[in-house]
């Protein structure tokens, strides 16, 4: 079956740091992955996808490249914010065209400190 | 369009009260999602819907769980009997099926506390 392994949290680290958080994958198919972000109190907001191998997919400041032969999709950041400080949850998803639904990893939790 | 909206946003009962939470989709969607998730996890699917039509549902949902979809557009989760280890936070999501990224937007959640 399909499953999603994150790295362990919290990663804690200082404003203007360098982030990168782990997510491997598992899946029958050829997935689709995604990485959410949940701000605290909140649900969760789609951060960037990618669809197929070696796409990169990017949005405020985070990427993240999907890595067929490593089955990786690590998120990074070049200097994070204090506002960055949430959890982060990697998903995939399996049959785009058919039953859509996600696998996501535990979730990891970013703390910036100023 | 505003987004994914859950009502209510937090809901303290008592143990075997009944409680029901509301979803409204995006108004374009079709799919409606259910999920639960836990303290320190990810969200874990319950069931789903495409228009009126609930398509699947998780070994998750047990029989104390109902959802409906009734005009295809906002749906209703209802717990009967709660228990403490249904609290939770319940999320729902919406997406288009049929477009090619089909990506899921998620509603801010429902916070469920059982006592």
């Amino acid at each position: 079956g399909n499953s999603v392994t994150q790295m362990e949290g919290p990663v804690t680290l200082s404003e203007e740091a360098f982030l990168t958080i782990n997510c491997t994958y598992t899946a029958t198919g050829y997935p689709s992955l995604f990485w959410y972000v949940q701000y605290p109190g909140e649900g969760l907001q789609l951060l960037l996808k990618a669809t197929k191998a070696d796409d990169k997919g990017s949005n405020k400041g985070f990427e993240a490249t999907y890595r067929k032969e490593t089955t990786s999709f690590h998120l990074e950041k070049g200097s994070v914010q204090v506002s960055d400080s949430a959890v982060y949850f990697c998903a995939l998803s399996d049959l785009p065209g058919g039953s859509y639904i996600p696998t996501f990893g535990r979730g990891t939790s970013l703390i910036v400190h100023p | 369009d505003t987004g994914v909206s859950q009502d209510p946003r937090h809901k303290i009962t008592k143990r075997g009260q009944n409680v029901t939470f509301r979803c409204d989709p995006i108004s374009e969607h079709n799919r409606l999602y259910w999920y639960r998730q836990t303290l320190g996890q990810g969200p874990e699917f319950l069931t789903y819907f495409q228009n009126e039509a609930q398509l699947e549902k998780s070994r998750l949902l047990s029989d104390r769980f109902s959802a409906e979809r009734p005009k295809g557009s906002f749906s209703t989760l209802e717990i009967q009997r709660t228990e403490q280890g249904d609290s939770a936070m319940y999320l729902c999501a919406s997406s288009h099926f049929g477009s090619f990224q089909e990506t899921q937007y998620f509603g801010p959640g429902t916070r469920l506390l059982v006592l």
